[in-house]
């Protein structure tokens, strides 16, 4: 089973800041990596995929790179509605197509 | 407008059985996987498994393997996760997940299934 590891668990940034998310495979992905946005209460919600895709629907501020086993969301100029708890997922191997930890992205 | 409606909460006692559905309309059932998904409280996402409902292909994560049963009936569009034997640890948020055959990432979730195990 593939390891996700995000880092770092929690991130504060204000508003109009720029946040940088890691995620590392423990063996190569590819470009087999998607990354998503959950906000308390709600269902997660697909951003990137293909490392660097954005999704239909996602702002530009949001971006994706890596390949292999390190991966990065960006998110350029936060906007309130942007803290929540981000997920990487691979999907180069199942079952299981694991998910990291998440990183938590707070309001400094 | 893709959905994926999901069964409401539920609270059960230890031992008691559970099958909670997720009901696929706005798209055809038959040619997209749904897979399952664990939040336990404060908790991340765990992928489950998964199903196929066009030939009710099924795969588990080992770690839930012999635990859980996904099922579909595409009959009515809807797939379920089953318990036979409920513990305490199984309470958790539960969703379902779309996935197209060639692109496996999730890309439209149901609201999520609350379910709780106490005595």
């Amino acid at each position: 089973e593939i390891v996700m590891t995000q880092s770092p668990a929690t991130l504060s940034a204000a508003p109009g800041e720029g946040a940088t998310l890691s995620c590392r495979a423990s063996q190569s992905v590819s470009s087999n990596l998607a990354w998503y946005q959950q906000k308390p209460g709600q269902a997660p919600r697909l951003l990137i995929y293909g490392a660097s895709t954005r999704a239909t629907g996602i702002p530009a501020r949001f971006s994706g790179s890596g390949s292999g086993t390190e991966f990065t969301l960006t998110i350029s100029s936060l906007q309130s509605e942007d803290f929540a708890v981000y997920y990487c997922q691979q999907y180069n191997s199942w079952p299981p197509y694991t998910f990291g930890q998440g990183t938590k992205l707070e309001i400094k | 407008e893709v959905q994926l409606v999901q069964s409401g909460a539920e609270v059960k006692k230890p031992g008691e059985s559970l099958k909670i559905s997720c009901k696929g309309s706005g798209y055809s059932f038959t040619n997209y996987w749904i897979g399952w998904v664990r939040q336990m409280p404060g908790k991340g996402l765990e992928w489950m498994g998964i199903i196929y409902p066009g030939d009710s292909d099924t795969r588990y994560s080992p770690s839930f393997q012999g635990q859980v049963t996904i099922s579909a009936d595409k009959s009515i569009s809807t797939a379920y996760l089953q318990w036979s034997s409920l513990k305490a640890s199984d309470t958790a948020m539960y969703f379902c997940a779309r996935r197209a055959i060639s692109t496996p990432w999730y890309d439209n979730w149901g609201q999520g299934t609350l379910v709780t195990v106490s005595s």
